[in-house]
């Protein structure tokens, strides 16, 4: 089956940029999405198709995939942006499958 | 403006069958540009993906899930709901139902809130 990696947590301070990867075999031959989660909601997706981005979502927001890893890339972080992140895409013999998630903290 | 919204038992026992419906407002799910998918989050973990069902009734589902798993989609009632057998502590968890894009590639654009289902005696 195919598997997300994700690192459990990441930190930045505002303003600053914040850069959330995920990892997976050829990933880059995958299209990925991005979901982002705050505490008791439900998630929203923030990124599409790589690098796409969903109406309402701030320019602020941007992503990449290349080789063996997908990026998140958060510019100008505000403290509105701290929640979970998900990684997602479609494989053929498992169907959807999401990273374990990463937790960005806005210090 | 398209909105999702579950409901169901808040409280199963072991070995029963989970039943959930999601309700689509505001999105004709007949219409054939989706599919509708169910999401579950057990509490301080990570979302997994159960499963999704097309206008057409084709549904694919989370391999590890596949034998106890049923989603069926009722077009009448702009309803698809999910039933999970033989329940037990580790099927607690927030139940998703979201719309996902009609390619493979597509994710899921809109997301219902959510409902907490327990499996307890």
């Amino acid at each position: 089956s195919y598997e997300l990696t994700q690192p459990p947590s990441e930190s930045v301070a505002p303003g600053q940029t914040a850069r959330i990867i995920c990892g997976g075999n050829d990933i880059e031959f995958k299209s990925v999405h991005w979901y982002q989660q705050r505490p008791g909601q439900a998630p929203l997706l923030v990124m599409y198709h790589d690098s796409d981005r969903p109406s309402g979502i701030p320019e602020r927001f941007s992503g990449s995939n290349s080789g063996n890893t997908a990026t998140l890339t958060i510019s100008r972080v505000e403290t509105g942006d701290e929640a979970d992140y998900y990684c997602q895409v479609w494989d053929g013999t498992s169907g959807v499958v999401f990273g374990g998630g990463t937790k960005l903290t806005v210090l | 403006q398209v909105q999702l919204q579950e409901s169901g038992p808040g409280l199963v026992k072991p070995s029963q069958t989970l039943s959930l419906t999601c309700t689509v407002s505001g999105d004709s799910i007949s219409r054939g540009s989706y599919y509708w998918s169910w999401i579950r989050q057990p509490a301080g973990k990570g979302l997994e993906w159960i499963g999704r069902v097309y206008s057409s009734g084709s549904t694919n589902y989370n391999p590890s899930l596949k034998s106890r798993l049923t989603i069926l989609v009722d077009t009448s009632k702009n309803q698809f709901s999910l039933r999970l057998s033989v329940v037990t502590a580790a099927d607690t968890a927030v139940y998703y139902c979201a719309r996902m894009g009609i390619a493979d590639v597509d994710g899921m654009d809109v997301w219902g809130q959510g409902t907490t289902v327990t499996v307890s005696s």
